[in-house]
C-alpha cells in the first residue's frame, strides 16, 4: 500500500462544475496535510495546508481533512480552464525522525470549456 | 508567500561534466531545503533532505558521492551533479520549509532547474 495516494485520472468536468480531487494516506498520526498544483513543466504551487479536522475555505478552493478516515480532499468551485493541472496531495506524518512530505502521484484534471 | 528561487533554470551540459544547481529563499531563512527529481509525467522523488551547517540526509538509492548537497547559509542550498551522465537528464527542484515541526511548517518550492546530459 501506497503511504499516500490519489486517483491518476484525468478527472475531466466541465468549466463551471465542481472539482472534486481525492486522497486517503496510510499514517494514521499524520497531522500535516498540503495540496499542491503542477502545471506541465513547472514546479509545484502550494493551494492549501490543512491541519484539523473540518473543511477549510480559500476563494474557489476548499480543503476537506477527515483523520479517522485518513483521507484529505480538494474542492475546487467553478472549474475554469486555467485549473487544469496536476494536483499534489502531500502528507507530513510528524513521525519523530522523519519531518518529510509524502507526496501521492497526483491527479490530472481537465477542464474543458 | 515565501519565495524559492532557482539558477539555472535550464542547462545543457557535456557527458561527464559538473552541474551545481542553486536553491535560495529570498524573503525567509531556510534550516532546511529538499532536493527532488522529477523525470516526465512521473511523481517528485525526494533525493535528499539540506540541513544548515550540517550534512545533507539522502533517500535511499541516491549516490552522495554523485548529488553533491552544501547548504552553508540560511537561504542557499547547492545541489551538483558530478560526472553527468545522460540518465541524470531531469527536472530538479528545490524546496524550502518555512516554519515549526509539528505545527505550521510549509515547503514552499523553486522553480525547478531542467538539466539535459548531451
Amino acid at each position: 500500500q501506497k503511504e499516500v495516494e490519489q486517483n491518476s485520472g484525468p478527472l475531466s468536468v466541465p468549466e463551471g462544475a465542481i472539482a472534486s480531487l481525492n486522497c486517503t494516506y496510510s499514517d494514521r498520526v499524520s497531522q500535516s496535510f498540503f495540496w499542491y498544483r503542477q502545471y506541465s513543466g513547472k514546479s509545484p504551487e502550494l493551494i492549501m495546508s490543512i491541519y484539523s479536522n473540518g473543511d477549510k475555505e480559500d476563494g474557489r478552493f476548499t480543503a476537506q481533512l477527515n483523520k479517522a478516515s485518513q483521507y484529505v480532499s480538494l474542492l475546487i468551485r467553478d472549474s475554469q480552464p486555467s485549473d487544469s493541472a496536476t494536483y499534489l496531495c502531500a502528507v507530513n506524518p510528524n513521525r519523530r525522525g522523519y519531518n518529510k512530505l509524502i507526496f501521492g502521484a497526483g491527479t490530472r484534471l481537465a477542464v474543458h470549456p | 508567500g515565501a519565495v524559492v528561487s532557482q539558477h539555472p533554470s535550464r542547462v545543457i551540459c557535456k557527458s561527464g561534466t559538473s552541474v551545481k544547481i542553486e536553491c535560495r529563499s529570498l524573503d525567509f531563512q531556510a534550516t532546511t531545503m529538499f532536493w527532488y527529481r522529477q523525470f516526465p509525467k512521473q511523481s517528485l522523488m525526494l533525493m535528499a533532505t539540506s540541513n544548515e551547517g550540517s550534512k545533507a540526509t539522502y533517500e535511499q538509492g541516491v549516490e552522495k558521492d554523485k548529488f553533491l548537497i552544501n547548504h552553508a547559509s540560511l537561504t542557499l542550498s547547492t545541489l551538483t551533479v558530478t560526472s553527468a551522465h545522460p540518465e541524470d537528464s531531469s527536472f530538479y527542484i528545490c524546496s524550502a520549509r518555512i516554519g515549526t515541526s509539528g505545527g505550521s511548517e510549509t515547503q514552499y518550492f523553486g522553480p525547478g532547474t531542467r538539466l539535459l546530459v548531451l
